[in-house]
This record gives structure tokens, sequence and C-alpha cells, in this order.
């Protein structure tokens, strides 16, 4: 499986946007990146996917690079309710093998 | 939307008994279903994924036998954890595919948090 490279953590204060990044350099070309985060003591909650091109919905934005090596996940105004680890993920039509995420903090 | 459900959402077990944990799609048809484990501060762990009516399969170092896994229908799959034991504390979660496949199509459960006295 594809592998993501994602920082350990972040901070953010509230009511600003947030850029996570994530690195996928040996993306295949079926890959979809996936975006999951996980709240403490639940499961994890789909964000956003995309394959090639931004994506946007009621939640967040996907951005995908030309090349697809890399992505962010924007979260245009941060609530406290976004404190979460972040997961991007990349899969086919199988398994989600997840990575160790991006623990971001949000302050009021 | 996709809902999957998970039942219990907590249990405390003595060790050397048997736990059983389910793992239901409400309003979609789940060809796949996937398990993982948690530990405190760490990733999700996949430990198998079965699909309906067949054998689950396994990803290497989990071991079979200690974790039952069976998907009987398209909407229910169950964990059981044989002969537990403290090292098997952990949070567990299930996770579904809808039937077809599309992109979106992986929904998590709440997780069941076991703890082994």
């Amino acid at each position: 499986d594809a592998k993501t490279t994602q920082p350990n953590s972040m901070e953010s204060n509230e009511e600003e946007p947030v850029h996570l990044p994530c690195n996928h350099s040996t993306i295949s070309g079926t890959d979809y990146i996936h975006w999951y985060r996980q709240l403490p003591s639940q499961g994890p909650e789909y964000v956003i996917h995309g394959l090639t091109s931004n994506v946007n919905n009621r939640m967040a934005s996907l951005a995908i690079a030309e090349d697809r090596k890399s992505s962010t996940l924007i979260l245009h105004r941060a609530t406290l309710r976004d404190a979460a680890v972040y997961y991007c993920i990349l899969s086919g039509t199988d398994k989600l093998i997840f990575g160790t995420g991006t623990r971001l903090q949000v302050f009021p | 939307g996709a809902v999957v459900s998970q039942h219990p959402s907590w249990v405390i077990c003595k060790s050397g008994t048997s736990v059983k944990i389910e793992c239901r799609s409400l309003d979609f048809q789940a060809t796949t279903m996937f398990w993982y484990r948690q530990f405190p501060k760490q990733s999700l762990m996949l430990m198998a994924t079965s699909n309906e009516g067949s054998k689950a399969t396994y990803e290497q170092g989990v071991e079979k036998d200690k974790f039952l896994i069976n998907h009987a229908s398209l909407t229910l799959s169950t964990l059981t954890v044989t002969s537990a034991h403290p090292e098997d504390s952990s949070f567990y979660i299930c996770s579904a595919t809808k039937h077809p496949w599309d992109s979106y199509g992986y929904t998590f459960g709440s997780g069941t948090r076991l703890t082994v006295v």
C-alpha cells in the first residue's frame, strides 16, 4: 500500500483557516486520497476524498497537487470541534490503512 | 447517509472469557467489513477484512483463532475475542463498505472499548 507522510501535530486558533498537508509520492494512478478524522474515543469520521481534481464539501476542501504526490486538507474556519486527529489515506477499492495522522489542536 | 452501528460501546470481561462485538450496517448493504484495533495514543491497526459469506482475511500477526470474525449477512459482522487476556484490552472499531463500492464507501462504527480484568 502506498504510504502517506503527515506532520505529527499542528495548532490553530479558532476562526482561522487550517491547512493540513499530506505527502504521498508513491501514489498510484487508481488511488483515491481520503481524509478522515477521529475525535477521542470515537470511530473515524469521513471528511473528504478525491482522485485528481480539487474537491469541496461542507466540511472542508481538498487541494490535490497536479502530480498527485501531495495534497492539502483545508478547514476554512477552524472551530473547537475540529480538534481531532486527521488521517490522510490512499486507497483503491479495498482496505484503508491508517498512518499516524496529524493531531490538530484548536485554541479559543 | 450510511450508518454503521457497533455494539456494545464498552465491555468489561474477566480474563479467560470470550467477548462478542457486533457491527451492523443500518441503511446499506455492506459487501466488505473491516475490523481495527487501536491502543491508546496510537493509530488504527487493521486486523482483518471480511466479505459476506466467506472467510475473513487476517493481517499479518493477527491470530485468527483468537479473533474470530463472522460475516453471515450483508448487514452484520461479528468479532469474537476468545479467551481474552488483559493484553487484549483495546478499542475495537469496525468499518463497512457499500455494495456496490463507490469512492465514498468507508463508514466506521463508534468503536467498542474492551477491558479485560
